[in-house]
């Protein structure tokens, strides 16, 4: 099956830095790519949904400065934490999505838990 | 507007013991997608199962069986004979074309030896 890989798995900075995860695609291309925040005990919030070569659409409280999304290619996106606080430590997890109209499927990373303190 | 409900915050069986997991949803949409997934200790997500919603049939794969009713926009998890390993988070979730996953709060189960 399609495997998605993020890293790093996990990531400790200190406040006021800025830390960057990858999310990978190893065996398919993903023109979509969508990343989740996950808060201790809690639900999976999406936070932005990126498309290759454009801008990436953030939800409806997600700071886009905050959090940079880019996704170059294909098989690549990244998010960057900026200026990163103790209340941004979270599990991210990356999705990809891949096939068209009704065999789309969507597949999710490993997660990254990031630490900041 | 989407959205998942899984009443059950937590859930604690003794082993062997089936339980269900339930899950109702809200969605204006006609063709929607509905999933489970498992999030165990580790984080990583593990995927269930993914019914769409012409596809009223239920499913059972091993121990594991699903009751997806329209009528109640249910669409219920069953472990049967329930094991340790099966200790985790289970989330209902909900999407209109395997786009936007819209999740449950989750449910947490303990399977207790």
């Amino acid at each position: 099956g399609a495997v998605v890989s993020q890293h790093p798995s996990r990531v400790i900075c200190k406040s006021g830095t800025s830390v960057k995860i990858e999310c990978r695609s190893l065996d398919f291309q993903a023109t979509t790519m969508f990343w989740y925040r996950q808060f201790p005990k809690q639900s999976l919030m999406l936070m932005a949904t990126s498309n290759e070569g454009s801008k990436a659409t953030y939800e409806q409280g997600v700071e886009k400065d905050k959090f940079l999304i880019n996704h170059a290619s294909l098989t690549l996106s990244t998010l960057t934490v900026t200026s990163a606080h103790p209340e941004d430590s979270s599990f991210y997890i990356c999705s990809a999505r891949t096939g068209q109209g009704a065999s789309r499927e969507q597949y999710f990373g490993p997660g990254t838990r990031l630490t900041v303190t | 507007a989407q959205k998942v409900t899984q009443a059950q915050t937590e859930i604690s069986v003794v082993e062997k013991e089936d339980v269900t997991l339930d899950c109702v949803y809200e969605t204006r949409d006609t063709t929607y997608y509905l999933f489970w997934y498992k999030q165990p200790p580790s984080g990583e997500l593990v995927f269930l199962i993914r019914r769409n919603s012409f596809d009223e049939q239920n499913e059972i794969s091993g121990r594991y069986s699903w009751n997806f009713q329209k009528s109640t926009s249910s669409f219920n998890f069953t472990i049967t004979a329930s094991q340790v390993v099966d200790s985790a988070v289970y989330f209902c979730a909900l999407s209109d074309r395997v786009d936007k996953i819209i999740f449950g709060k989750g449910t947490r189960l303990h399977i207790l030896p």
